[in-house]
């Protein structure tokens, strides 16, 4: 199956500052991709999806100005955290798809996570 | 409203067979998933099902009916890796994935 990585695995940052948090298809053009996060023993909640090249479409909830989210190309998605607090502390898991019609087009493939730790 | 209905955690003997139903609700369905997460971990593909039926792969099989907004996971030969938590994961009409709090497999020797 098609592969997606995530860089970095684990982060510890300080309260205030901005993490950043890539996510690569490695064998396919994702022209879509996902941004989860996940509380421990909790489902996982869409944070975002992002089509490459457009802007990302927020979920309710979600503050739009503190998870920055680029996808500006289709193998690579980013999502930063801005200003992070210590309740900004969980999984953050990201997913891609591939084009509409094509191979990769109705399975979303998952990075292996982030543990995002605010101190 | 769109809501998917798991149970929350089973026990199971290590080469016995176990069951994980899955009830849904979505607006719109473009197909279900079974996924496997292992504590700590992001969740793996196990299963796709679009067509009513059962689709095999291996130990895992599942099954899935569209009018009943039903799907359910059999796992045979269950072996002590097999612990984990098993998410139904039914696509809406935009693509996205609905996902529940998903059941917690306990695998006892």
């Amino acid at each position: 199956g098609a592969v997606v990585s995530q860089h970095p695995s684990r982060v510890i940052c300080k309260s205030g500052t901005s993490v950043k948090i890539e996510c690569r298809s490695l064998d396919f053009q994702a022209t879509t991709m996902f941004w989860y996060r996940q509380f421990p023993k909790k489902s996982l909640m869409l944070m975002a999806t992002s089509n490459e090249g457009s802007k990302a479409t927020y979920e309710q909830g979600v503050e739009k100005d503190k998870f920055l989210i680029n996808h500006a190309s289709l193998t690579l998605s980013t999502l930063t955290v801005t200003s992070a607090h210590p309740e900004d502390s969980s999984f953050y898991i990201c997913s891609a798809m591939g084009a509409a019609g094509g191979p990769d087009s109705y399975e979303q493939y998952f990075g292996p996570g982030t543990r995002l730790t605010v101190t | 409203g769109q809501n998917i209905d798991q149970p929350t955690e089973m026990t199971a003997t290590e080469g016995a067979i176990v069951q994980i139903n899955c009830t849904y609700q979505t607006s719109g369905f473009n197909g279900l998933f079974w996924y496997q997460q292992h504590a700590g971990e992001a969740p793996t593909f196990l299963s796709y099902n679009v067509l009513d039926g059962l689709e095999e792969k291996g130990r895992f099989s599942s099954f899935l009916s569209r009018s009943k907004g039903y799907s359910y996971l059999l796992l045979k030969e269950l072996q002590m890796k097999d612990s984990a938590s098993y998410l139904c994961a039914p696509s809406d009409s935009n693509y996205q994935l609905i996902w529940g709090a998903g059941t917690k497999l306990i695998i006892k020797p």
